[in-house]
């Protein structure tokens, strides 16, 4: 059965400092793995990542996938209040069409 | 540009009672989705529908049936409502890329 595991499930931190949140996976015919973010509502998207070892970059944002190993990160630097959130990551395989797999997500605070 | 819309935002139901959560996008992706989001679970496919008049299970189907008659509309039906249905139900579309475009989300309580 594919799978997606986050680590850590949940995160307090100061404003300021840097966070890596992880994600493993197991999957057969893996086409990608995505990061979203979401506060209130629905979750929005933050990345998408096919390749190993290419960094994503997106402002303090950045994901890097390594695909030997089965696993990503996202990395926050300089957190900020408006970081809180819960970030879900996901991968897609098989066929593609039947959506994605999502993990239980990290619920990360950041405290002032 | 509406994106995806859910509606209800919120709903509460009795046991037994049903109800449809609609679902409607304007943006004619092909792949629809109806997921549920239980606190610390992630989310969870319910089913989902790669064209107008085709629908599939995912992982959590039971209790559940959808219809895709158009291209934009996906709704999701609850029969014989359990409070094991309380959650918050996440519709999503996409187009050929699989970065999924998610509605806002529809509360569910059954008491």
């Amino acid at each position: 059965e594919d799978k997606v595991v986050q680590s850590p499930l949940s995160l307090v931190v100061h404003e300021g400092d840097t966070v890596t949140l992880n994600c493993s996976y197991e999957v057969t015919n893996f086409r990608s793995l995505l990061w979203y973010k979401q506060e209130k509502k629905a979750p929005t998207f933050l990345f998408m990542l096919t390749s190993s070892g290419i960094e994503k970059k997106s402002g303090r944002l950045s994901s890097i996938l390594d695909k030997k190993e089965l696993f990503s990160i996202l990395n926050i630097t300089a957190t900020q209040t408006g970081d809180s959130a819960i970030y879900l990551c996901a991968g897609e395989w098989g066929g593609g069409a039947d959506g994605l797999t999502f993990g239980k997500g990290t619920h990360l605070i950041i405290q002032p | 540009n509406a994106g995806v819309t859910q509606t209800p935002k919120f709903r509460i139901l009795k046991i037994g009672q049903s109800m449809t959560l609609q679902c409607t996008q304007d943006m004619n992706h092909n792949y629809m989705y109806w997921y549920r989001q239980d606190p610390g679970m992630g989310l969870k496919l319910i089913y989902y529908s790669v064209g107008a008049g085709i629908t599939d299970k995912g992982e959590v189907p039971n209790g559940y049936n959808v219809s895709r008659s158009t291209t934009e509309d996906f709704p999701l039906r609850l029969e014989l409502a359990a409070p094991s249905q309380t959650s918050v139900y996440f519709c999503a579309s996409r187009s050929g890329a699989n970065v999924l475009t998610f509605g806002a989300g529809s509360r569910l309580t059954v008491l």
